[in-house]
């Protein structure tokens, strides 16, 4: 089952804007991670929080983490229409190994 | 290219026959995972190895789904009596058991359509 939900489901903007996505969860975890797909294809691996940190930064990729309301965003700055795509949270719970997605948000570029 | 590979990337069945997929994980990775995903969710956990053992199934592995990984490398997913149910994307991933943090690295799934 689908950990949570992602807000928007879906989004537009022009390139050059700031998109920022949504992610809720349901249980406590050990860290979260953000994925990107690109249309039909498999899924790659964009940045990881850990249960203990609020706040990290990648490029041009800015995640938090509130673990008190379960939520977490990812905002990608200075948008590319090479960042169109589906981006997906996923939780990394204790005891376990397998990762539990969210719903997705597709994103997309205007040029 | 040393990623995480997949055979078939495209299958188109008729309901009731078995399909098998194949999964290549990194060399070096101990951990393998099978994930489904259906169009417009995210992944669904179906079950994952630590070497040849299959550690833990998802209950929505019917027993129409069997996996394998009999030498601790390559991995093969059979869906038996496919169903229209079925169609979906299958996605492997792998990991290896030192990252304690749980990244993985996802091949670029089988697309399986059942008629």
């Amino acid at each position: 089952s689908q950990q949570g939900e992602e807000d928007p489901q879906a989004l537009s903007i022009q390139e050059g804007e700031n998109a920022t996505m949504n992610c809720s969860y349901k249980t406590s975890i050990n860290n979260l991670q953000w994925y990107r797909q690109n249309s039909g294809r498999g899924l790659v691996h964009l940045i990881l929080i850990r249960s203990n940190e609020r706040e990290k930064h990648s490029g041009r990729l800015r995640v938090t983490l509130d673990t008190s309301k379960k939520s977490s965003s990812l905002l990608i700055t200075a948008s590319r229409a090479a960042d169109t795509a589906s981006y997906f949270c996923a939780t990394f719970g204790f005891g376990n190994e397998k990762l539990t997605f969210g719903t997705g948000t597709r994103l997309t570029i205007i040029p | 290219d040393t990623g995480v590979s997949q055979n078939p990337r495209h299958k188109i069945t008729k309901r009731g026959q078995n399909v098998t997929f194949r999964c290549d994980p990194i060399s070096e990775h101990n951990r393998l995972y099978w994930y489904r995903q259906t169009l417009g969710q995210g992944p669904e956990f179906l079950t994952y190895f630590q070497n040849e053992a299959q550690l833990e199934k998802s209950r929505l592995l019917s027993d129409r789904f069997s996996a394998e990984r009999p030498k601790g490398s390559f991995s093969t997913l059979e869906i038996q009596r496919t169903e229209q149910g079925d169609s979906a994307m299958y996605l492997c991933a792998s990991s290896f058991r030192g990252s304690a943090d749980g990244t993985q690295y996802f091949g670029p799934g089988t697309r399986l359509l059942v008629l």
